[in-house]
């Protein structure tokens, strides 16, 4: 089986341009999460997705955004790109995000902002 | 809020050593506790886990035991290879507003020399 599968793999953009990020979850998985990780930090959590509603968001601005579909694969959309934006976005998929499910992750996207 | 400690890295170790990767934690409840591995240009695997005091997780020859009374998850292994090479990271699960999300130590990369 296909585990979680993000695209694309790699992305440059400029600062205050747009970015669109895509993850697959893993099949039969119904919620997807999203992780930023700076390099040489550990991933920080941005927001989690289940049947197509957000329940939980991390401490990031409104600039970042997501949307998970009927497909249960998700987007995740960030506005005005800074500098700081430039990370590794970890995607991950779960049953249906509960408390003791593991998470399985994608081998996510690297976004260098110019 | 919650958090995850690990050792500070970077560990070097020789073939066929002993590995000990220290983690500690501080939660209000009793967080499920995860233990996952990122090998380079990857994504995390999920290495193992724990959910309750007592737990044992094991995978692959590593080791760790969920200890409650010393909020401990510390990661083992009698016998590294050069393949576990890589950066370590010890996640406990943590709710936010309804959903569940990880919350991560920084790491701790690992070289294990021939």
């Amino acid at each position: 089986d296909a585990g979680v599968t993000q695209s694309p793999t790699h992305l440059i953009k400029t600062r205050g341009q747009h970015v669109t990020l895509r993850c697959s979850p893993i099949s039969g998985h119904k919620s997807v999460s999203w992780y930023q990780q700076v390099l040489g930090q550990g991933p920080q959590f941005i927001f989690q997705y289940y049947e197509k509603e957000e329940r939980g968001r991390g401490n990031f601005p409104d600039r970042f955004s997501a949307r998970q579909f009927p497909n249960y694969s998700s987007e995740l959309n960030v506005n005005a790109l800074l500098l700081g934006d430039s990370a590794l976005y970890l995607c991950a998929s779960s049953l249906d995000g509960g408390y003791n499910q593991p998470q399985h992750f994608g081998d996510g996207t690297r976004l260098s902002i110019l | 809020g919650d958090s995850v400690t690990q050792m500070e890295g970077p560990v070097t170790l020789s073939e066929e050593a002993f590995l000990t990767i220290n983690c500690t934690y501080t939660a209000t409840g009793y967080p499920s506790l995860f233990w996952y591995v990122q090998y380079p240009g990857e994504g995390l695997q999920l290495l193992l886990k724990a959910t309750k005091a007592d737990d044992k997780g094991s995978n692959k020859g590593f080791e760790a035991t969920y200890r409650k009374e010393t909020t401990s998850f510390h990661l083992e292994k009698g016998s590294v290879q050069v393949s576990d090479s890589a950066v370590y990271f010890c996640a406990l699960s943590d709710r936010i507003q309804g959903a569940q999300k990880l919350v991560f130590g920084q790491g701790t990369r690992l070289t294990i020399n021939p």
